[in-house]
């Protein structure tokens, strides 16, 4: 089955730690990205890649980096800079400007 | 600044009632359009999309959207709305820029359907 896979779905981190988040997708899409989702505030980009070895930040960037080493792969760490990393990641891809697909999502608590 | 603005953060209606769900954009020039949904528990997945010609396009599950370029609108609707559409929609604009497209979502709107 073609798809995007995200692990873990929960997440739980200490105050002062990194944690990586990781992405999949077997869709042969060039461009895959990592959105955050807050209760109200809909889905927010952080970061996103059109290609490999290549990616540019998004609306929130801050406190979070990334990589694109492999076409199917595009993991994000959350670093001990982002202030408020409590919240609901989703990592998406798609072909260009068309439609994103979707992964189910991981859920980070921060203790 | 650019933005996706969609009216209603919640919505209650009873089955059989009509759904109209407002979404608006502030970006010029040509843009794609998508009405993305969340069930709960699910992924989000596509549920229409624009990119061109008839600017009434139809989805799945009976849902359709309309874009109106001069009001910058993509409104989402459908006639007769069922409890299994209980979920969250979010209205989303891809356009192409330098280093290529983004796409912006709206806050997204919670649809709660009474059976």
């Amino acid at each position: 089955d073609g798809g995007i896979t995200q692990s873990p779905k929960y997440l739980f981190r200490k105050e002062g730690q990194n944690v990586t988040l990781s992405c999949e997708q077997n869709l042969n899409h060039d461009a895959m990205y990592w959105y955050r989702q807050d209760p109200g505030q809909g889905l927010r980009l952080i970061y996103y890649s059109q290609i490999v070895n290549d990616f540019q930040k998004g609306d929130i960037a801050e406190g979070y980096s990334v990589s694109r080493e492999k076409k199917e792969s595009f993991p994000l760490t959350v670093t001990s800079a982002q202030k408020n990393p409590t919240a609901f990641y989703l990592c998406a891809s798609s072909n260009r400007e068309y439609e994103q697909f979707f992964g189910p999502g991981t859920r980070l608590t921060v203790l | 600044a650019q933005s996706v603005s969609q009216h209603n953060h919640h919505v209650i209606l009873s089955e059989a009632a009509s759904l109209e769900l407002g979404c608006n954009y502030s970006y010029g020039g040509t843009v794609n359009l998508f009405w993305y949904v969340q069930y709960p528990g699910q992924h989000l997945q596509l549920l229409l999309k624009y990119f061109s010609g008839d600017p009434l396009v139809k989805g799945i599950k009976g849902f359709e959207a309309e874009f109106i370029k001069s009001k910058f609108s993509f409104n989402l609707r459908k006639p007769s709305v069922q409890w299994s559409d209980t979920a969250e929609y979010f209205c989303a604009v891809s356009r192409g820029h330098t280093g290529g497209f983004k796409t912006i979502f709206g806050a997204g709107t919670r649809l709660f359907v009474k059976a």
